[in-house]
């Protein structure tokens, strides 16, 4: 198994420009999360998906932020307009039910100029 | 509010010593804890699980134990190694399956 995909790896973007970051699951994960990484912060959960709906989208910072996941093999996290303040590294992690564990992407680490 | 602590100045171990990393929390009866391991640039990696009524795990070299009455679980690398330097991050799990996160702790472990 690949493990979890992320694309693109890392993104540098103007303020103002829409990013869309992608994500695949592990095959048969029931689970998907987005969270955003930076120093000051750390880890925060974005939102979480079950079964492909969303579940908990209270980490999403505000409504320039989006997250879809049309089918059980794609996510995407979308801002719009994005802001320096967006600035992070944002992993992706599938979780089956069945088990107890999440199993992360490599991130993606956006950068807004 | 639910609080996960975690030390937050870098750990610096000799190597061959064991490293004792600790996670705290408030307000906040997790059924299980986790420990994951982050590399500079990756995404966090898991290594153990461990539930409340366990009151300690073991792989290879790792241990974790979990202290109720302590509110506090302990992350133990014995025969420590320059590769095991990294962050390791602590989390506990809620009934829906959601992590809250320690902000990690830096593990040094010097040659």
């Amino acid at each position: 198994d690949a493990g979890v995909i992320q694309s693109p790896r890392h993104e540098v973007t103007e303020m103002g420009q829409e990013v869309t970051l992608r994500c695949k699951p592990i095959s048969g994960h029931n689970s998907l999360f987005w969270y955003r990484q930076t120093m000051m912060r750390g880890l925060e959960l974005l939102i979480y998906f079950n079964n492909n709906v969303p579940i908990d989208d209270s980490g999403m910072p505000e409504d320039r932020f989006s997250a879809k996941m049309p089918n059980a093999s794609f996510s995407t996290l979308k801002i719009q307009p994005s802001e320096p303040r967006d600035s992070a590294v944002y992993f992706c992690a599938s979780f089956e039910l069945a088990g107890d564990t999440q199993y992360f992407g490599p991130g993606t680490r956006l950068t807004v100029l | 509010s639910q609080k996960i602590e975690q030390n937050s100045e870098a750990l610096n171990i000799q190597e061959g010593k064991t490293a004792t990393l600790t996670c705290n929390y408030t307000n906040y009866s997790p059924a299980y804890l986790q420990w994951y391991r982050q590399d500079p640039g990756r995404g966090p990696v898991f290594l153990l699980l461990i539930r409340e009524n366990e009151k300690e795990k073991r792989k290879e070299r790792l241990k974790v134990t979990f202290d109720t009455t302590l509110k506090q679980s302990l992350f133990h690398i014995t025969a420590s190694q320059p590769a095991d330097s990294a962050t390791y991050l602590c989390a506990w799990t809620d009934s829906n399956y959601q992590l809250i996160w320690g902000a990690g702790t830096k593990l040094i472990i010097k040659p």
